[in-house]
């Protein structure tokens, strides 16, 4: 059974320009959420998807952006890239829909803004 | 609100015991735990709900004060594999799934 999957697994991107990250949950999971993870910090959630909308969300400019589909795949958009974007980005799928229980996460994507 | 770790820091021989304590300012409805080694992905540790359910791993045991929003986790006979970041996630609301993490408390298990 294939745990939380995110691609790509590393990336380096330029001020300004936009990026795609990727996740796939974990089997028989319907919910995801992402976490944003600075160096020597706890994650931050961003936001949660469910039912393909997004259902909760953290305090993040509208830069971020989200997508679900209908395999309960999700990507993460962020768009005009800043120096303190630069961070580890999780992704964690639970089988709950949106409601508490067992977050699994991913092994993560380290964004790198130049 | 985030949450409060306490200690930031330990450092143990094998075999000793550790408690790491979580507080809250807000009323929680559930506290997740999780462990992250250098480099990884956070590991799933336990979850205690409003009103005692727990779900978790069977050599870790924690305890959720609800009138206090406090949790602490408990490490017992600690061995070199439980090294790493330990962090605690709160949820406020119930049922949403939203998670707020502590900034994390570091472990170091000695031999």
């Amino acid at each position: 059974d294939a745990g939380v999957t995110q691609s790509p697994t590393h990336l380096i991107k330029t001020r300004g320009q936009q990026v795609t990250l990727r996740c796939s949950p974990k089997s028989g999971h319907d919910t995801v959420s992402w976490y944003q993870q600075a160096l020597g910090q706890g994650p931050q959630f961003i936001f949660q998807y469910y039912e393909e909308e997004e259902r909760q969300r953290g305090n993040f400019p509208d830069r971020f952006s989200g997508h679900q589909f209908p395999n309960y795949s999700s990507e993460l958009n962020v768009n005009a890239l800043l120096l303190g974007d630069s961070a580890l980005y999780l992704c964690a799928s639970s089988p709950s829909g949106g409601r508490t229980d067992t977050q699994y996460f991913g092994p993560g994507t380290r964004l790198t803004v130049l | 609100q985030q949450p409060v770790q306490s200690p930031q820091a330990v450092i143990l021989r094998e075999g000793e015991d550790a408690v790491i304590n979580c507080s809250s300012s807000k009323a929680l409805y559930s506290v997740h735990w999780y462990r992250q080694k250098h480099g990884e992905a956070p590991v799933f540790l336990m979850i205690l709900l409003k009103g005692g359910e727990q779900k978790g791993h069977e050599k870790i045991s924690a305890s959720f004060n609800e009138k206090k929003q406090q949790s602490s986790l408990y490490l017992t006979a600690s061995q070199l594999s439980y090294s790493g970041t330990y962090f605690c996630g709160t949820e406020a609301s119930g049922n949403t799934g939203k998670l707020i993490f502590g900034q994390g408390t570091t472990l170091q298990v000695k031999p």
